[in-house]
């Protein structure tokens, strides 16, 4: 298995909602991401889980929180987010760490805040 | 401000014809990757280069690393519309990046 799932595919949801972002992999990848994308610009990366726990944090605005329950599992909870907040958000993994190993991602969420 | 230029940012050609993006860093790259992502679609990796110089080909794709280890370029050859979409590099400087990108439609 050489895929990434996300879930949901797309999400609207007002600037006073709670959602979460989730993302899966079954390849026995150690490192997973999460990256931002506007239209027609791209990837940012966000957040970097190495073994689990948090490595990067690219400045990210702390409405929104990461958390990786599990070697196979990436969440990012989502509150009170603004409308310039809205893009399509990927999820990746990797082998291990960023350098050195091709990413694989995930079709993403494209995300609407209203 | 972003670390990895590109260019050209778009391209448009005729079926049939050659392509060249490249890639351009102000500071030296431990290693460069391509990613190409189709109009909707995701990244995927297409390669990675390491060695200052090094020159890798897939097919119809040369790929090339720069001796500086500060620029790439990526060449196809006799483009056809399956080659259609955006064309990133990314590597690590300091900080991982992504290139700006160049978008490629191929006119058939």
């Amino acid at each position: 298995d050489t895929e990434v799932t996300q879930t949901p595919k797309h999400l609207v949801m007002g600037m006073t909602n709670k959602k979460s972002l989730k993302c899966e992999q079954h390849m026995g990848h150690r490192a997973m991401y999460w990256y931002k994308q506007k239209a027609k610009k791209p990837p940012e990366l966000m957040f970097v889980y190495s073994y689990e726990k948090l490595s990067i944090n690219e400045s990210v605005p702390s409405r929104f929180s990461p958390e990786c329950p599990n070697s196979s599992l990436l969440n990012l909870h989502l509150h009170a987010l603004q409308p310039e907040d809205s893009a399509l958000y990927l999820c990746a993994s990797s082998q291990r760490g960023l350098s050195y190993n091709e990413q694989f991602f995930g079709p993403g969420t494209r995300l609407t805040v209203l | 401000g972003q670390q990895v230029m590109q260019i050209p940012q778009y391209q448009h050609v005729q079926e049939g014809e050659d392509f060249t993006t490249y890639c351009n860093s102000s500071t030296t790259l431990s290693n460069i990757q391509w990613y190409k992502q189709r109009p909707g679609g995701h990244p995927v990796f297409l390669i990675q280069l390491v060695k200052s110089g090094e020159v890798k080909k897939q097919k119809r794709l040369t790929f090339q690393f720069g001796e500086a280890k500060k620029n790439s370029s990526l060449h196809i050859t006799a483009t056809q519309t399956t080659d259609v979409g955006t064309y990133f590099c990314a590597g690590t400087a300091g900080q991982f990046y992504f290139g700006t990108g160049t978008s490629l439609t191929v006119i058939p």
